[in-house]
């Protein structure tokens, strides 16, 4: 298996701009996590997709951001406008829901976002 | 509410040198307890996790850690680092009540030559 893909790895877009990030899970996994690393905050969780399904979208800072997956192997992460703040690593992973490993989560590679 | 702390921010030790990187957590039950790794760059990779059963448990790269309930610990642990081992590492656990993981805040690893 390929893991899970994300494009693009790399971002750099102006102030006001729109950014859409996107995200592969492994195959046949069910549920599917976006997170924000930055130095002062660390892993943050933004949202959290079981079955295609948003389950807990807690963590997305405002509405700036919003998050689809459309069907079970395709997920974004939209930013619009993008600011200064948004500026971080974002992640993808997924997790299968087989008893016992549902915790374990696979991290794509990330996309490094600045935001000018 | 439920945490996790790893209160080493940074750890330098030399090659060849024992580790030992702490993690605790605050949680009312047995846990789902994990370590994972990310080197400079790259995503996070799962190094070992503890769902049940024996509380010393082998991961890869070398790494083991071991559960202890009377102390809220899962302690990672190595016996002769290398230089390839430098890297942040994150201790987190599963809540029994949904699918999400408590994070630590990372500890980052420096190997001195």
């Amino acid at each position: 298996d390929a893991g899970v893909i994300q494009s693009p790895r790399h971002e750099v877009t102006e102030m006001g701009q729109e950014v859409t990030l996107r995200c592969k899970p492994i195959s046949g996994h069910n549920s599917l996590f976006w997170y924000r690393q930055t130095m002062m905050r660390g892993l943050e969780l933004l949202i959290y997709f079981n079955n295609n399904v948003p389950i807990d979208d807690s963590g997305m800072p405002e509405d700036r951001f919003s998050a689809k997956m459309p069907n079970a192997s395709f997920s974004t992460l939209k930013i619009q406008p993008s600011e200064p703040r948004d500026s971080a690593v974002y992640f993808c992973a997924s997790s299968p829901t087989t008893s016992g490993s549902i915790y374990e989560q696979f991290f794509g590679p990330g996309t490094r976002l600045t935001v000018l | 509410a439920q945490s996790v702390t790893q209160p080493d921010i940074h750890i330098t030790v030399s090659e060849g040198a024992s580790l030992e990187l702490r993690c605790n957590y605050s949680y009312g039950a047995t846990p789902y307890l994990f370590w994972y790794v990310q080197s400079p760059g790259q995503g996070l990779q799962l190094l070992l996790k503890y769902f049940s059963g024996d509380t010393l448990v082998q991961g890869i790269k070398g790494f083991e850690a071991e559960f202890k309930r009377s102390q809220s610990s899962f302690n990672l642990r190595k016996p002769s680092v290398h230089w390839s081992d430098a890297a942040e590492y994150f201790c987190a656990v599963g809540e029994d009540s949904n699918y999400q993981l408590i994070w630590g805040a990372g500890t980052k690893l420096i190997i001195k030559p």
